[in-house]
């Protein structure tokens, strides 16, 4: 079985400085990580996904996460944010195979404030 | 193209009465999966349905039930509803038994009182 863990629930940060929002999992075989985002009043939206190849994954709009397998990490940074990235970010895992589900954390609020 | 559809968006039940939500899936996708999220609780796997057929159930009550249809479009329905019961369930599709990320819907805000 696999699990996820979002240590932090809400990150403050000023418009315009760097961020990372923390995901860490745990599985017994190889998994598939996802970061999706999700705006208020809305469903959620695939940000990025390591699936396998280069560990460091980007999205279009500048987001990006490394998957690290000695630290079970797949934290998503991003070097400059905007307002408009305010929103609740939930890392998810699933392990290989299709007859695995998607795992979520229990999501991380990036509060951009001007 | 279409995405996945939830309806209603919100639906306000007494506690004890029945709840039944619907999804739509993405066209060409056979699976369907709902979640619930509660608040401060995160995401919480309910359902998955493929072909028909129900794959895997998450840790929920039996009175949390559902079925895909033929077109494989889906029905969540939660018997004797409970306060705690409220909560944003969201429904996603993905292709046959693909688990490459799923897309999901806008959600139905279930409230109960």
């Amino acid at each position: 079985a696999q699990s996820v863990t979002q240590l932090d629930s809400q990150v403050p940060v000023f418009e315009e400085a760097p961020v990372e929002l923390r995901c860490n999992y745990s599985s017994s075989v190889s998994v598939y990580l996802f970061w999706y985002v999700q705006y208020p009043n809305q469903g959620l939206q695939l940000l990025l996904k390591y699936l396998s190849g280069s560990t460091l994954v980007e999205s279009i709009n500048g987001f990006e996460a490394e998957f690290n397998k000695s630290q079970t990490s797949f934290h998503l940074r991003k070097p400059s944010v905007h307002i408009s990235d305010t929103a609740e970010y939930f890392c998810a895992v699933s392990g290989w195979g299709a007859t695995n589900k998607l795992i979520f954390g229990t999501g991380t609020l990036l509060a951009v404030q001007p | 193209e279409a995405g996945v559809t939830q309806s209603p968006t919100h639906l306000i039940k007494t506690r004890g009465q029945q709840a039944t939500l619907r999804c739509s899936p993405i066209s060409g996708h056979t699976s369907v999966y709902w979640y619930q999220q509660a608040l401060g609780l995160g995401l919480q796997f309910l359902l998955w349905y493929d072909e028909g057929e129900e794959r895997n159930r998450g840790n929920f009550p039996p009175r949390f039930s559902g079925r895909q249809f033929p077109n494989y479009s889906s029905e969540l329905n939660v018997n004797a509803l409970e306060l705690e019961d409220s909560a944003l369930y969201l429904c996603a599709s993905s292709l046959r038994l693909e688990n490459y990320g799923y897309t999901f819907g806008s959600g139905t805000r279930l409230t109960v009182v």
